[in-house]
């Protein structure tokens, strides 16, 4: 079935340090790719999209560019702040408008 | 802006009661859809519903069930209550688009505790 992998965390880093979140996913037919953000006490929020291969979203800072060859939809930011702390998730859609989500990362970013 | 509100944020049950968790979205979608969150395991689809009264099961919908009698408004059941439904419940509603899945927006989340 299709299904989402993307790196465990909890991920610290210090202010304007540079973020990967690795996601790699398994799909049958040509999925749309998504990063939803979680802020604290908040519901998720969509941050960014692809729906095509080598599409790139942003949004925010952050980038994610779809990789059909290697079935990767990184997440990364050049340079975060306190504000991005949050739980990152990455998701795919086959047409079906249903979801599938990732566990979900955990990123702390101190002052 | 959409907006999708959920009744509770903290709701505490206990063992064996009939739970009632309520959504209502503003912005004339088809799509609903509820999903619980667990540490470690993101968020799964335990309903979805794309138009009144329609309903379709998701991954994990054994000791759920739902209603949609108006298109702003998804419920979600928990017939009887167990210590293992203790979860963050989310809400969520999208555009019925047939060529491309839609943005979802969500709520901001039930934390129901079963004692």
């Amino acid at each position: 079935g299709d299904s989402v992998t993307q790196m465990e965390g909890p991920v610290t880093l210090s202010e304007e340090a540079f973020l990967t979140i690795n996601c790699t996913y398994t799909a049958t037919g040509y999925p749309s790719l998504f990063w939803y953000v979680q802020y604290p006490g908040e519901g998720l929020q969509l941050l960014l999209k692809a729906t095509k291969a080598d599409d790139k979203g942003s949004n925010k800072g952050f980038e994610a560019t779809y990789r059909k060859e290697t079935t990767s939809f990184h997440l990364e930011k050049g340079s975060v702040q306190v504000s991005d702390s949050a739980v990152y998730f990455c998701a795919l859609s086959v047409f079906d408008y249903k979801l599938s989500f990732g566990a979900g990362t955990t990123v702390t970013v101190r002052a | 802006d959409v907006k999708v509100t959920q009744s509770s944020r903290y709701l505490v049950k206990r063992t064996g009661e009939k739970v009632f968790l309520e959504c209502v979205q503003d912005m004339d979608h088809e799509n609903m859809f509820w999903y619980r969150q667990d540490p470690g395991l993101g968020l799964r689809l335990i309903y979805f519903s794309y138009d009144v009264k329609m309903k379709e099961k998701g991954d994990i919908p054994e000791g759920y069930s739902v209603s949609r009698e108006k298109k702003e408004r998804f419920s979600l059941i928990l017939e009887s209550a167990s210590t293992n439904q203790t979860s963050m419940y989310l809400c969520a509603s999208s555009l019925l688009d047939l060529t491309s899945t839609d943005t979802q927006y969500f709520g901001p989340g039930t934390r129901l505790t079963v004692l």
